[in-house]
């Protein structure tokens, strides 16, 4: 089981604005980072630290944390950004990695 | 620009072993952490094991501590993956990750690994 929860599904309609949430307690402690996947492809970073894009990441993308809660916002959803998103980050010890279960999102 | 290239995935019977290779350039490699991150067919990502720069702090996912042995050869550029007493959970596409402190900023094209008799 992962230390990290995510809502295992979501939609958004194209152009609008969704948020995808991860839930854990070492996310009290420690910043999480966000990846999308699509399908037969590589993960890509495309969340950082505190609210870091990597290059060429568009800045429709951007996260938010309160407490135990890590949240990627994509602002005006287009449809490539349909994907499997994953939050990670350290575990409760801070020694060890954890990722998120993933979300998929669907741009309707 | 950074490439990873993983090797050494197969089909193998459970209770053996196998060894998979990472081979990374594009990089001063013994600047950075390096993981091994699996994906099993149709689900998600598992952390698998991580290495520091120089070896000296390695740690394991709790499905894989005691079987597999994370290690790196600096002057090489390489990363390896020794995995041992392999179990039909461990079927997965593995995937070499660059870490920039504790995210994945690379990732390689991944090896298969299929544990099945």
């Amino acid at each position: 089981s992962s230390e990290l929860t995510q809502d295992p599904a979501v939609s958004v309609a194209l152009g609008q604005t969704v948020t995808i949430t991860c839930q854990g307690d070492s996310l009290r402690r420690f910043y999480a980072s966000w990846y999308q996947q699509k399908p037969g492809q590589v993960p890509v970073l495309i969340i950082y630290g505190q609210n870091n894009r990597p290059s060429g990441i568009p800045d429709r993308f951007s996260d938010s944390s309160s407490g135990n809660t890590a949240s990627l916002t994509i602002t005006g959803a287009q449809a490539e950004d349909e994907a499997d998103y994953y939050c990670n980050s350290r575990d409760s010890s801070g020694n060890l990695v954890v990722f998120g279960g993933g979300t998929k999102l669907t741009v309707l | 620009e950074v490439h990873l290239v993983e090797s050494g995935g197969g089909l193998v019977q459970p209770g053996r072993s196998l060894r998979l290779s990472c081979a990374a350039s594009g990089f001063t490699f013994d600047d950075f952490g390096m993981h091994w991150v699996r994906q099993a067919p149709g689900k998600g990502l598992e952390w698998v094991a991580g290495v520091n720069w120089n070896s000296d702090s390695i740690g394991y996912a709790d499905s894989v501590k005691g079987r597999f042995t994370i290690s790196r050869d600096n002057a090489k550029n390489s990363l390896y993956l020794q995995m041992n007493n392999l179990r039909a959970e461990d079927t997965a596409l593995y995937y070499c990750a660059k870490a920039m402190e504790w995210e994945f900023d690379s990732w390689g094209q991944g090896t298969q690994v299929t544990v099945s008799s």
